[in-house]
């Protein structure tokens, strides 16, 4: 069976750091997903991660898969309030997906 | 029209009450979703759609019951739900299916 683990699950950040959300899956996977959802709000779409090695930024965020890991890791550098929400990696396997957790980011002055 | 629409936005129903949800895209999409999302947990896949067929139901209880009538247009019929059913229903859709979700807003479903 397909799981998703994210960490951490809450994430107070100070305005200007740096951090890091990483995003552990048990089998083979198609592709990896990033999707951001404000509370009460939908999921949108942030990133999609095809093969082993990919790297995709934009602006303060860049998410990286490594296969071999089943690891991606979603970067945030130099947070800003308007990065708060919740963020949700997610597996498809065979049109099948699985989301993480999701990590609740809150950005603080 | 490059969005995911879904209505209602919110229902109230009754434990004996049918109601049908639906969601539409003119995207030119062949594959549709049905989500359940509860209260600080992650959406949970229900049901697939690919080129107007099923073709995944993770397990649902038959009280929900999908239909897709056409490449258009995903609904999802209501009949017999308990109050834990109640939880935002979110339709998204793809290219093709294992291509990126795009996500609708969601119906948000209370079950008294």
């Amino acid at each position: 069976e397909l799981k998703v683990e994210q960490n951490p699950l809450f994430l107070s950040m100070q305005e200007g750091k740096n951090y890091t959300i990483y995003c552990n899956y048990s089998t083979t996977s198609d592709r990896l997903y990033w999707y951001r959802q404000d509370p009460g709000k939908s999921l949108e779409s942030l990133f999609v991660l095809l093969s082993n090695g990919a790297v995709k930024q934009e602006g303060r965020l860049m998410a990286s898969l490594d296969t071999k890991a089943r690891l991606s890791t979603l970067h945030i550098t130099a947070a800003v309030h308007d990065l708060s929400a919740t963020y949700f990696c997610a597996v498809d396997r065979d049109n099948d997906m699985r989301f993480g957790a999701g990590t609740r980011l809150t950005v603080k002055p | 029209d490059t969005e995911v629409t879904q209505t209602p936005k919110h229902l109230v129903m009754g434990m004996t009450n049918k109601k049908s949800l639906k969601c539409e895209q003119h995207m030119g999409h062949r594959a549709m979703y049905w989500y359940k999302q509860k209260a600080k947990k992650p959406p949970e896949l229900m049901f697939v759609y690919s080129y107007e067929k099923l073709s995944i139901n993770e397990s649902v209880p038959s009280r929900f019951s999908p239909e897709c009538p056409n490449s258009s247009l995903l609904n999802l019929h209501l009949h017999a739900l308990q109050p834990e059913d109640s939880a935002l229903y979110l339709c998204a859709s793809s290219q093709d299916p294992g291509e990126t979700q795009y996500f609708g807003p969601g119906t948000r479903l209370l079950v008294l």
